[in-house]
């Protein structure tokens, strides 16, 4: 069965510098998303993207994030300069369409920022 | 306000025993979606079970089946004959029917013990 992969599977970097995370959605899927888990709390949404555009986005994501699909397989979300907390689990997601019983997720990026 | 709780952190059953895991939401919409979310050690979230909200009847999925009781808010999965295999953390989330996002709660991590 098709999956949403994420790589890296960890990440650890240095307070101000930069990040991307990338992710590989299921290939007929047109909905792209990225939640995050902070240890001990809730998944939360950042962002949805669709037809090359955000088409939803959470308070969480400023202008230090932004996500990308350079490509037609690959679905970035990039950090610009990174703070301690941003440290979290950060999910990829895809959909086919919304007749389909639910988004599929990757299995995560833990992000660990010094 | 949306939020989703789940009470219970941590959970453990006996192999072959029932167990049931709690889950409470808020929102003042009527159509929405409800989920469980299965997320193994390092593995992705699977989807468990899914309840539209507009439906009376409690879905179920081979051992896994849901108590929904929409005036109270409230959706707890009951896994029967507990195996192994399901030991994993738990999410509870809602997604409203024209929405983008799920809500999550915070999970509940249940270890099936041999």
């Amino acid at each position: 069965e098709p999956e949403v992969t994420q790589t890296p599977s960890h990440q650890v970097t240095q307070m101000g510098q930069e990040v991307i995370l990338r992710c590989v959605p299921i290939s007929n899927h047109l909905y792209f998303y990225w939640y995050r888990q902070i240890l001990g709390q809730k998944v939360e949404f950042l962002v949805s993207f669709y037809n090359n555009e955000i088409s939803e986005k959470s308070e969480i994501f400023d202008d230090q994030f932004s996500v990308e699909r350079p490509d037609g397989s690959n679905f970035t979300l990039k950090i610009r300069s990174t703070k301690l907390e941003d440290s979290a689990m950060y999910f990829c997601a895809s959909w086919r369409d919304r007749n389909q019983e639910t988004q599929y997720f990757g299995p995560g990026t833990r992000l660990l920022v010094l | 306000a949306q939020t989703v709780t789940q009470s219970q952190p941590e959970m453990s059953v006996q192999e072959a025993e029932t167990v049931t895991l709690s889950c409470t939401y808020d929102t003042s919409e009527n159509n929405y979606y409800l989920f469980w979310y299965k997320q193994p050690p390092s593995r992705q979230m699977i989807l468990v079970i899914r309840q539209e909200a507009y439906k009376q009847q409690n879905a179920t999925e081979n051992r896994f089946s849901v108590n929904f009781q929409k005036a109270a808010k409230s959706f707890s999965l009951k896994i029967s004959d507990s195996q192994l295999g399901d030991t994993a953390m738990y999410f509870c989330a809602f997604i409203y029917t024209s929405g983008n996002q799920f809500y999550f709660g915070t999970g509940t991590s249940l270890t099936v013990i041999p």
